[in-house]
C-alpha cells in the first residue's frame, strides 16, 4: 500500500510567484493535516482537513496561504505573492481519523529566492 | 499557549541506552507522540502514550506522567541507524479536533 505522497519535492519560486503544493493522503484516511518546518525545527501545525472540510486553519500564517480539498482526498496547498520567509519545508499527514497516528509524506521543500 | 522543550542534541555510543526527555506545558492534552525524522526524510511514528506509565516497543520505549507533563524515550542497543532528529508531539483537543504541537527535536548522534 502506498503512504502518503507529496508533489513535487523541490520547488524554487522567484518572490512574489504563486506556488501549490499537492498531498496524496493513505486511501481511506479520513484526516489530513499540513505542517510547515523550518531548518532545524519540528513540524508547525498549519491547518486540518477531515473529509472535505478545514476544521482548524489556525496556524496559517497570512491570508496568502490557502488550502483546500475538494472531494475529501487529495488536498492542495497554494501560496499567493510567496515570500522569503516562506522558505521551508511544507509537510503532509494523514491519519485514519483524528484521533490516530499520524502519516507523514515526504514533504515539499521550497525554496523563494 | 504551550511550550514543549526538549534537548537541542545528544551523542550516545552505539550499543548503550539513550534517554530522551520531553516536558510540557499544555490545555486539553489528549496524548503525547514521539516520531523520528532523519535528514532530509519524512517523521515515521515510534510510540504513543495517553495514559501514564510506560509503553514498550521492541528496543524503544516511552514513559508519560501527566501531572508533571514530563515524557521521555527510552532507546536501547543503540545502532548507527539510529543515528536522527526525535521529535516529541503533544496532541490537544481543539475545537476543530485533534492537531499535533511539536518540540523543536533532539538530534542524536550514535558514535562508534
Amino acid at each position: 500500500g502506498a503512504g502518503v505522497s507529496q508533489s513535487p519535492r523541490y520547488k524554487v519560486a522567484k518572490r512574489g510567484q504563486d506556488v501549490a503544493l499537492r498531498c496524496d493522503p493513505i486511501s481511506g484516511h479520513v484526516s489530513l493535516f499540513w505542517y510547515q518546518q523550518a531548518l532545524g525545527q519540528g513540524p508547525e501545525f498549519l491547518t486540518y482537513f477531515q473529509n472535505e472540510a478545514q476544521l482548524d486553519k489556525s496556524g496559517l500564517p497570512s491570508d496568502r496561504f490557502f488550502a483546500e480539498r475538494p472531494e475529501g482526498s487529495v488536498s492542495t496547498l497554494k501560496i499567493q505573492r510567496t515570500q522569503q520567509e516562506d522558505s521551508a519545508v511544507y509537510l503532509c499527514a494523514s491519519s485514519l481519523d483524528g484521533s490516530y497516528e499520524q502519516y507523514f509524506g515526504p514533504g515539499t521543500r521550497l525554496t523563494v529566492t | 499557549g504551550q511550550n514543549i522543550d526538549q534537548p537541542t542534541e545528544m551523542t550516545a555510543t552505539e550499543g548503550a541506552i539513550v534517554q530522551i526527555n520531553c516536558t510540557y506545558q499544555t490545555s486539553g492534552f489528549n496524548g503525547l507522540f514521539w516520531y523520528q525524522q532523519h535528514a532530509g526524510e519524512a517523521p515515521t511514528f515510534l510510540s504513543y502514550n495517553v495514559l501514564d506509565g510506560l509503553e514498550e516497543k521492541g528496543r524503544f520505549s516511552s514513559f508519560l506522567s501527566r501531572s508533571k507533563g514530563y515524557s521521555y524515550l527510552l532507546l536501547k542497543e543503540l545502532q548507527m541507524k539510529d543515528s536522527a532528529s526525535y521529535l516529541c508531539a503533544v496532541r490537544r483537543v481543539t475545537g476543530g479536533g485533534n492537531k499535533l504541537t511539536f518540540g523543536t527535536g533532539t538530534q542524536l548522534k550514535v558514535e562508534l
